[in-house]
């Protein structure tokens, strides 16, 4: 069972470049989730979906738009990276119904934007 | 929207030492849950705990939800201990809002 499943690991960019964050989940989840983790920050969510179809902002949703492709994926792109998007990016899923809160996360991507 | 606020900010133990890293909330939360983020920063989910105690291993939980915080106790640190342990509480349908963690650090 691999989970919660991001690709690429690690990523270099320049400004001005665009990309996908692909995240992918084998649990049958509903709801998918996109954090971000900057020192000192700690996580913020940057878009979210509760189930297929549906998406919704969090916190820090400019310069990002995210794709719920099925249930099992969820993308999020970076049209134009800037500087200030330079962080590690986690996907995450969880079921819903109590007893399936709980909030699994991927392994995380490096992306650097020079 | 809700604070979290977690204390102590960084905790530096010895080994066998035990801990107890606390979580506060300003408002009322849901599905209060406890996560581990290893030097490697990959961050598992310890607890699921809205309200009660639960024990895994080392590791036990206690979330008062009445009086707005939780605890996470360790006990018997080991050096994989180490690293940052954040709490999370649901704000309305579907957000989790993370404190800012806590940074343990466990010497042999």
């Amino acid at each position: 069972n691999a989970g919660v499943t991001q690709t690429p690991k690690f990523q270099v960019l320049k400004t001005g470049q665009s990309m996908t964050l692909q995240c992918a989940q084998d649990m049958n989840h509903n709801s998918m989730y996109w954090y971000r983790q900057d020192p000192g920050m700690g996580l913020r969510l940057i878009y979210y979906s509760a189930s297929e179809g549906t998406t919704d902002k969090g916190e820090v949703p400019n310069g990002y738009n995210v794709s719920r492709l099925n249930k099992r994926e969820f993308s999020l792109r970076l049209e134009s990276a800037a500087p200030s998007q330079t962080s590690v990016y986690f996907c995450a899923s969880t079921g819903t119904g109590s007893i399936n809160e709980k909030l699994f996360f991927g392994s995380g991507t490096q992306l650097s934007v020079l | 929207g809700i604070q979290v606020e977690q204390s102590p900010p960084d905790l530096i133990l010895q080994e066998g030492a035990n801990s107890t890293l606390r979580c506060n909330f300003s408002d009322s939360v849901n599905n209060l849950q406890w996560f581990h983020q290893n030097p490697w920063g990959q961050l598992i989910n310890l607890f699921y705990i809205p309200s009660g105690t639960k024990q895994n291993g080392r590791l036990s939980a206690t979330t008062v939800a009445t009086e707005r915080y939780s605890l996470l106790y360790i006990s018997s640190s080991q050096t994989t201990d180490s690293g940052v342990y954040f709490c999370a509480g649901r704000e309305g349908a579907q957000k989790l809002v993370f404190g800012q963690g806590t940074r343990l650090t466990i010497n042999p």
